[in-house]
């Protein structure tokens, strides 16, 4: 079975400038969550889809935003990028809502902000 | 509004040594607690949870809701078990969002 995929793998940006990061969720996976990690902050949490509904936020500014797709594949977007944004993001999925349906991670998407 | 805290950055031991990893949360309701690792150049995969009440790699978890905290134990620790180690929690209607300790590098010397 294949792992969740993010594309693209690495992204450099300008200040700014929008940029939009992809989730391929695990088959049959219909909940995608995003997190934002960095050395000073660790691991945030953005948002959480689940049948194409954003059902959770994380304290971020609207620059960012997601959405989620009928095939359960999510985006997520920051417009006017800030040299702050310079992070890994990760994308999880899991089966269903709940804690007894583990997050599987994806392997980031490197975003650098110049 | 809820909080994971892992008191230790960086965590050294030697091959064959007990080890534990601290881990303390605040919620205001019954939350759900977890471990995740992240092997070198691997990635961040779940170790275990708090509901499974189970050993993973030798490893175990005790959720004691009297301190707050969450231990994460191992009576003998392998050269394999070095990595970045993350407490997390969710509940109640936030189930898709889990909330992160900042984490623990733990390395197993020879």
């Amino acid at each position: 079975k294949a792992g969740v995929t993010q594309t693209p793998r690495y992204l450099i940006k300008t200040r700014g400038q929008q940029v939009t990061l992809s989730c391929s969720p695990i088959s049959g996976h219909r909940s995608v969550s995003w997190y934002q990690q960095t050395p000073g902050q660790g691991l945030q949490f953005l948002f959480e889809y689940f049948s194409e509904t954003q059902r959770n936020k994380g304290n971020f500014p609207g620059r960012f935003s997601g959405r989620q797709f009928s095939n359960s594949r999510s985006e997520m977007n920051v417009s006017t990028l800030e040299l702050g944004d310079s992070a890994l993001y990760l994308c999880a999925s899991s089966l269903a809502r709940g804690p007894a349906y583990e997050q599987y991670f994806g392997p980031g998407t490197r975003l650098t902000v110049t | 509004a809820q909080r994971v805290t892992q008191p230790e950055k960086l965590l050294s031991v030697f091959k064959g040594a007990p080890v534990e990893l601290k881990c303390n949360y605040s919620y205001s309701g019954s939350p759900e607690l977890f471990w995740y690792v992240q092997y070198s150049r691997q990635r961040l995969q779940l170790l275990l949870r708090h509901i499974s009440r189970e050993s993973i790699k030798g490893f175990t978890a005790d959720l004691n809701k009297g301190e707050t905290s969450f231990h994460l134990k191992k009576p003998f620790a392998q050269e394999e078990d070095s990595a970045m180690y993350y407490c997390a929690l969710t509940g109640g209607t936030s189930y898709g969002k889990l909330t992160f300790g900042q984490g623990t590098i733990l390395t197993v010397h020879p």
